[in-house]
């Protein structure tokens, strides 16, 4: 079975650190893009950024340029989402997709499960 | 804010016909760029309902379809169920924003 499984919920403080994960099976985890969406509360989907993990190729929305980091270990089939210094802002329920074609534009067919990010002091 | 513009609400009885638009620009959907259509159930991760302007992921009920014209699209749901009640949100490529992808705002589907 097709499928990627998100880490946990996190609770952190403003200021704080964070990585979270995606773990692909049941493909090859180097041949597809693997993107991130936010969902703040009560709100739409924003396309954060995507990654290919067979060579870490990564993209990023304007709106979230320089405010996180997408990496990947192929190794282990793990993709991140990770913030230097996290904001209140930033609580949000993030999902990771899988890209389902060979291009950037292409759709996404299977999705995490999705991490709650909660900050607050 | 989104470059896809989506009705907040559409609603319909039972069995009836919704369609929810999807408004875009020259630089996404206008550049000839596909749309994607997902569903999203409360509380739930958003699933894919139609990818490519006007493809079915298997499994999908043929109750739902996609079109593209100029810079615009449309996801039609036909003789609407109880079930379909959930958030729709439309999904781009915009090359004007350094090459990313952008959903739409989304809309919401009340079966009355």
């Amino acid at each position: 079975e097709v499928q990627l499984v998100q880490s946990g919920a996190e609770v952190k403080k403003p200021g704080e650190s964070l990585k979270i994960s995606c773990k692909g099976s049941g493909y090859s985890f180097t041949s597809y893009w693997i993107g991130w969406v936010r969902q703040m509360p009560g709100k739409g989907l924003e396309w954060m950024g995507i990654i290919y993990p067979g060579d870490s190729d990564t993209r990023y929305s304007p709106s979230f340029q320089g405010q996180v980091t997408i990496s990947a270990d192929k190794s282990i089939s793990t993709a991140y989402l990770q913030w230097s210094s996290l904001k209140a802002s930033d609580t949000a329920m993030y999902y990771c997709a899988r890209d389902l074609g060979a291009a950037v534009q292409d759709a996404f067919d299977i999705w995490g499960q999705g991490t709650m990010v909660t900050v607050s002091s | 804010q989104s470059v896809l513009t989506q009705p907040p609400s559409v609603s319909g009885a039972p069995g009836q016909r919704v369609t929810i638009s999807c408004t875009g620009s020259s630089s996404n959907i206008g550049a000839g760029y596909d749309v994607h259509w997902y569903q999203q159930l409360p509380g739930t991760a958003p699933k894919l309902l139609i990818y490519g302007n006007s493809n079915r992921p298997s499994g999908v009920p043929d109750r739902f379809s996609g079109s593209k014209s100029g810079t615009s699209a449309s996801l039609a749901i036909t003789g609407l169920q109880a079930e379909d009640e959930a958030d729709y949100y439309c999904q781009s490529y915009d090359s004007s924003l350094s090459g990313s992808g952008v959903f739409g705002t989304g809309t919401k589907v009340t079966v009355l």
